[in-house]
């Protein structure tokens, strides 16, 4: 079964418009985290927010929201007021257990798409 | 911020010669390093987990001995692609770790695309 499930392969969005891009996940793990990472044609992957799973509130960051549904296991990232900047693939991921030595599972990922 | 370096960000070879990618933590000690693999289009792959002074732990089906990472220090760690082949030709991306750092996040390299001819 796909740990880490991104409907989503693509997304458009006009420009100062909010988005949000869907993630569902699949643990029995009480303790992992939640990521987003964001991946521009560069190819660098950027690091926009984290969630864990004891975390009682939505994390933000910035333009960057995560509507965090622990009980539907999803970790939908919202952006708001879009920018052109923002189109790139962004991927959701997850890891499992306390630490920094656990992998990270990645989604397929979205390809969200800026519109002017 | 943690920066992570990789070199070279791009190189083309032959078939049957190794490449050797280099990953550097460069503000920081990482004590676990990642290699991911990536084809056009498609998700990060990992290949594999490393932590300094020991082996490598290869994910599934990931052959060990065409992929030889080593982890000599803090700072930095080499996959080397050994006997390439075309179907090799993909772009690879290296991320590090470092413990007690909340909340784990995984800084990653800019990646080194590899062209095998």
């Amino acid at each position: 079964a796909q740990k880490i499930t991104q409907t989503q392969p693509g997304m458009f969005v006009q420009e100062k418009e909010a988005v949000t891009l869907d993630c569902t996940y699949d643990t029995s793990d009480p303790s992992y985290g939640l990521f987003w990472y964001k991946q521009p044609s560069s190819g660098e992957m950027i690091f926009l927010i984290y969630q864990g799973s004891y975390d009682q509130q939505n994390a933000t960051e910035g333009r960057y929201s995560l509507n965090f549904q622990k009980a539907r296991k999803s970790a939908n990232l919202v952006i708001s007021a879009s920018q052109l900047g923002d189109s790139a693939m962004y991927f959701c991921a997850m890891r499992e257990g306390p630490g920094g030595y656990n992998k990270l599972i990645f989604g397929a990922g979205t390809r969200l798409a800026v519109h002017p | 911020g943690a920066v992570v370096s990789q070199h070279p960000s791009r190189v083309i070879c032959k078939s049957g010669t190794s490449v050797k990618i280099e990953c550097r933590s460069l503000d920081f000690q990482a004590t676990t390093m990642f290699w991911y693999r990536q084809f056009p289009k498609q998700s990060l792959m990992l290949m594999a987990t490393s932590n300094e002074g020991s082996k490598a732990t290869y994910e599934q089906g990931v052959e060990k001995d065409k992929f030889l990472i080593n982890h000599a220090s803090l700072t930095l760690s080499t996959l080397t692609v050994t006997s390439a082949h075309p179907e090799d030709s993909s772009f690879y991306i290296c991320s590090a770790s470092v413990t007690g750092r909340f909340p784990y996040e995984q800084y990653f390299g800019p990646g080194t695309r590899l062209t095998v001819t």
